[in-house]
């Protein structure tokens, strides 16, 4: 399986503040994407698919970047509940199923 | 609508025992994916199964892990002789297609110890 690579952080960030990070994927056949939320010994939570025109839900927006392979996530006004980790999943495409996940960004919104 | 549900949460094996962890994909899923996150690491992939069928076990070792998902119940994962270093979160998740674009749906994860 392919390398889904993402900054592990930490990422300290005022409340209100917005926060942007990336995660890279090596295998440009990749078809779908997606960012999962997970919180300290939780399992991981859909936060949102990436489309190619790129999306926006709220306070979060996605954005894909074929070209240079990485997608991002774009966090405005974060919350204190923002605080988790933040995963990268990529399905890789090419026959193989299911999802390729980063070691995650570790995110911390502080008062 | 019930979610991914996997038991125990909780599972504690002496080193050599076996453990058999088990997982129930939402209602309407036929696709089973099974990951295993070490402590600070990131999820990995170990097999995905649709019902009687094992389609991907690239990520499983080759020794002591087997996975199964029958025509009827849940899908169980089994690890024999069970080491230190098989101590791990183990998340199961399901979707209802293999569709490119379908998200999967993870349950609370069995975290297993082993002693």
């Amino acid at each position: 399986r392919k390398e889904v690579e993402q900054d592990p952080g930490p990422f300290n960030v005022p409340e209100g503040a917005t926060v942007a990070f990336n995660c890279t994927y090596s295998n440009s056949a990749s078809q779908s994407f997606f960012w999962y939320r997970q919180d300290c010994r939780k399992e991981p939570k859909l936060l949102m698919s990436v489309y190619s025109s790129g999306n926006e839900d709220g306070r979060f927006t996605a954005q894909l970047n074929r070209a240079s392979q990485y997608i991002s996530l774009l966090i405005r006004d974060s919350k204190l509940s923002d605080s988790a980790t933040y995963l990268c999943a990529v399905n890789p495409g090419g026959g193989a199923d299911g999802l390729t996940f980063g070691k995650g960004t570790h995110l911390i919104i502080q008062p | 609508n019930a979610g991914v549900m996997q038991n125990p949460r909780h599972l504690v094996r002496r080193r050599g025992q076996e453990a058999r962890l088990r997982c129930s994909p939402m209602k309407g899923h036929s696709h089973v994916y099974w990951y295993r996150q070490l402590p600070e690491e990131g999820l990995k992939f170990m097999v995905y199964l649709q019902k009687e069928n094992i389609i991907d076990e690239s990520g499983m070792p080759k020794e002591r892990f087997s996975a199964e998902f029958p025509k009827e119940g849940p899908s169980i994962l089994r690890i024999q002789q069970v080491v230190r270093g098989d101590s791990a979160a183990y998340f199961c998740a399901s979707s209802p297609s293999a569709a490119l674009n379908s998200p999967l749906h993870f349950g609370n994860g069995t975290r297993l110890t082993v002693t």
